[in-house]
């Protein structure tokens, strides 16, 4: 089915390993974005691209990085995991216009 | 003060009521979005409104840009409903969404 692919799941890191969730998307959609759930509080805007080769950092950028080699992919990178990011990661995609906006499954992930 | 708030947070409801979710943002904006987290935590897209009202099956949303205020709607409430409600928007020449902390929604049968 199309739509925004998210991987994993789940995760458990250990404090200053790193990692990278994945993000992928077969609508050809421009815009693409990470943001992290917590409870108590909004998704919040990690980083976010309009189009392959482009990025910029959203409100809670500090220990992640991104890339947009192509249009389908949008990897969050986690540098050094700390306990402050353990939260529930969404990649979400929308079109020129942003008309709507698909959402991946999400990813939970645990710093411990 | 947060720039999207949502009323109220948490809302229970017996089956078939009728069912309203506001939302007021502070900022000037190009759209408002209204999103559904069903208890899986997955999230889906509901409408994007710029002005006036649309409609869903049981779903009505409205916006008033003056008042900078949206509300959604749910007809006949149903147990299936259940989920958190999220209002997000978009601020004028951004390409960036603020959300709203999300209502939390019960229907009991």
């Amino acid at each position: 089915n199309a739509g925004v692919t998210q991987t994993p799941k789940f995760q458990v890191l250990k404090t200053g390993q790193s990692m990278t969730l994945q993000c992928a998307q077969d609508m050809n959609h421009e815009y693409m974005s990470w943001y992290r759930q917590d409870p108590g509080m909004g998704l919040r805007l990690i980083h976010y691209s309009v189009g392959a080769g482009i990025t910029d950092q959203g409100e809670v950028p500090n220990g992640y990085n991104v890339s947009r080699s192509t249009t389908e992919d949008f990897p969050l990178r986690l540098l050094s995991a700390a306990p402050s990011q353990t939260s529930v990661y969404f990649c979400a995609s929308s079109s020129q216009g942003f008309y709507g906006y698909t959402f991946g499954s999400g990813t939970r992930l645990t710093v411990v | 003060k947060n720039e999207v708030e949502q009323s109220p947070q948490n809302l229970t409801a017996q089956e078939g009521e009728f069912i309203t979710i506001n939302c007021s943002y502070s900022v000037g904006i190009s759209a408002l979005h209204w999103l559904q987290q069903h208890p899986g935590g997955g999230i889906v897209s509901l409408f994007m409104l710029s002005s006036g009202k649309k409609k869903h099956g049981r779903l009505i949303a409205t916006i008033n840009i003056q008042e900078k205020h949206s509300s959604l709607h749910i007809t006949a409430s149903h147990p299936r409903d259940s989920a958190v409600y999220i209002c997000a928007v978009r601020p004028y020449n951004t390409d960036k969404l603020i959300f709203g902390t999300g209502t939390r929604l019960q229907v009991f049968p």
